[in-house]
């Protein structure tokens, strides 16, 4: 049963536009990440909020920005995007910060032409 | 830093056989945990296991900590069971923050 929901689930746009990718979790849960999967499905992960609070931030770009309103909501944007953004962008949830016991959205599948 | 490593890389089966995933990583595992991940890109937790056996199912795993490993035993295997496989580990001062290793992509025939 899918707890996590993100959109668009895909997006095709062009270098130097902006993208945003929305995320929400209904499992009450405090703590929300963004990872990223590259072309090799090499998993990475980009930040992590808790409870609206920035706790984990990557070595990634200062094009990408995430943004929450609350604990259930995380975005992430992308100003000016480039070639090498072309990537799944999954969110996912915890109930906690020391609790690695992830659920993760079904993605955001970005091209970048 | 941790580092995680898969192998094989991809695995091609019949249907009934059983498959043996390993995963080997660089430091003392807090909360191993395996994942799959469908054709279609959803990531979902089979399990965590530390150390020692688990059983969920059809799905079998062993972690050897001291030996920096584990092992995904999948028995009598679907072609539903087709898709990635992933190892992770959380950093030791952040359990959410996962490192992956890169996948066994699994591919069952009927």
């Amino acid at each position: 049963e899918t707890a996590v929901f993100q959109t668009p689930n895909y997006h095709v746009t062009q270098v130097g536009n902006e993208v945003s990718f929305n995320c929400k979790q209904t499992l009450g849960h405090d703590t929300m990440y963004w990872y990223k999967q590259d072309s090799k499905k090499l998993l990475k992960i980009m930040f992590s909020y808790n409870n609206k609070q920035l706790i984990v931030n990557e070595t990634v770009p200062r094009r990408f920005s995430p943004q929450s309103s609350d604990k259930a909501h995380l975005n992430l944007r992308i100003k000016s995007v480039e070639p090498e953004d072309s990537a799944v962008y999954l969110c996912a949830s915890s109930p906690d910060r020391d609790t690695g016991q992830l659920y993760f959205g079904e993605g955001s599948k970005l091209t970048v032409l | 830093g941790q580092q995680v490593q898969q192998s094989p890389a991809s695995l091609v089966l019949q249907e009934g056989e059983n498959a043996e995933l390993q995963c080997n990583f660089s430091s003392t595992a807090t909360q191993l945990q395996w994942f799959y991940q469908s054709p279609g890109g959803s990531l979902v937790s089979l399990l965590s296991n530390p150390s020692g056996t688990k059983h969920t199912g059809r799905l079998t795993s062993t972690t050897v900590t001291k030996e920096r490993r584990s092992s995904l035993h999948i028995s009598s295997s679907q072609t539903t069971d087709s898709g990635t496989y992933l190892c992770a580990l959380p950093m030791n001062y952040n359990q959410g923050k996962l490192i992956f290793g890169q996948g066994t992509k699994l591919s069952i025939k009927p």
